[in-house]
């Protein structure tokens, strides 16, 4: 079975800085797909970015960046230059290749500070 | 630009009842899915639906859940006798194809059984 853990319920950070949020899975599969999703208070969740496990190089979207250990099973997300208008749940998920059934890590808030 | 759609957006039901929840997925997408947050929870996969009928289903989705496409554009969520236990919100999601592809996620219903 798979498992996704978010360490960090909670994080803050100022505008324009760096953060970086984690995430470790379990799974025995080689196959998979790893997601970041942004959940903004209005609650509609929006992906982030998305990394197929088979590729080596690390995905990268704009300011968002992931760090991905596939030996390590961790993959994190690094936002930079952040925004205020990133302020939102952030939730890292795993998904089987071949396989809808997408699981979720607990979530981390992330506020961003003027 | 497309976004799923859920109806209600907050819907308070007996404990006993029989509730329907609604969607409305991207029109050109093929996989439909439903989840669940329970407040504090994790994100979790109930079902996943393509070509008029259930492809995966977790295991709280059991007998009291079932889910229809009645039209071209509308996807339910049936909870035949509600328990208090399965008050939570709920997101629609779908995506083109299978969920290694973006899937989009509507805004949720929060359901409130009392």
């Amino acid at each position: 079975a798979q498992t996704v853990t978010q360490s960090q319920p909670e994080m803050s950070v100022q505008e324009a800085e760096t953060v970086t949020l984690s995430c470790t899975y379990d799974t025995s599969e080689n196959n998979y797909y790893l997601f970041w999703y942004k959940q903004p208070p209005s609650r509609q969740m929006i992906l982030v970015i998305r990394q197929e496990a088979y590729k080596q190089q690390n995905a990268t979207e704009n300011r968002f960046s992931v760090n991905f250990q596939k030996a390590a099973k961790s993959f994190s997300l690094k936002i930079s230059d952040s925004q205020l208008g990133d302020t939102a749940m952030y939730f890292c998920a795993t998904r089987l290749w071949g396989n809808n059934d997408m699981r979720f890590g607990a979530g981390t808030r992330l506020t961003v500070k003027p | 630009e497309p976004e799923v759609t859920q109806t209600p957006s907050h819907q308070v039901t007996q404990m006993g009842q029989e509730v329907i929840l609604r969607c409305v997925p991207i029109s050109n997408h093929l996989y439909f899915y439903w989840y669940r947050q329970i407040l504090g929870q994790k994100v979790e996969f109930l079902v996943s639906f393509y070509n008029n009928e259930i492809s995966e289903k977790s295991e709280i989705f059991d007998d009291q859940f079932s889910v229809e496409r009645p039209d071209g554009s509308n996807f339910t969520l049936k909870i035949r006798s509600t328990k208090l236990e399965d008050s939570a919100m709920y997101f629609c999601a779908s995506s083109v194809r299978e969920m290694n592809t973006e899937a989009f996620f509507g805004q949720g219903t929060r359901l409130t059984v009392v």
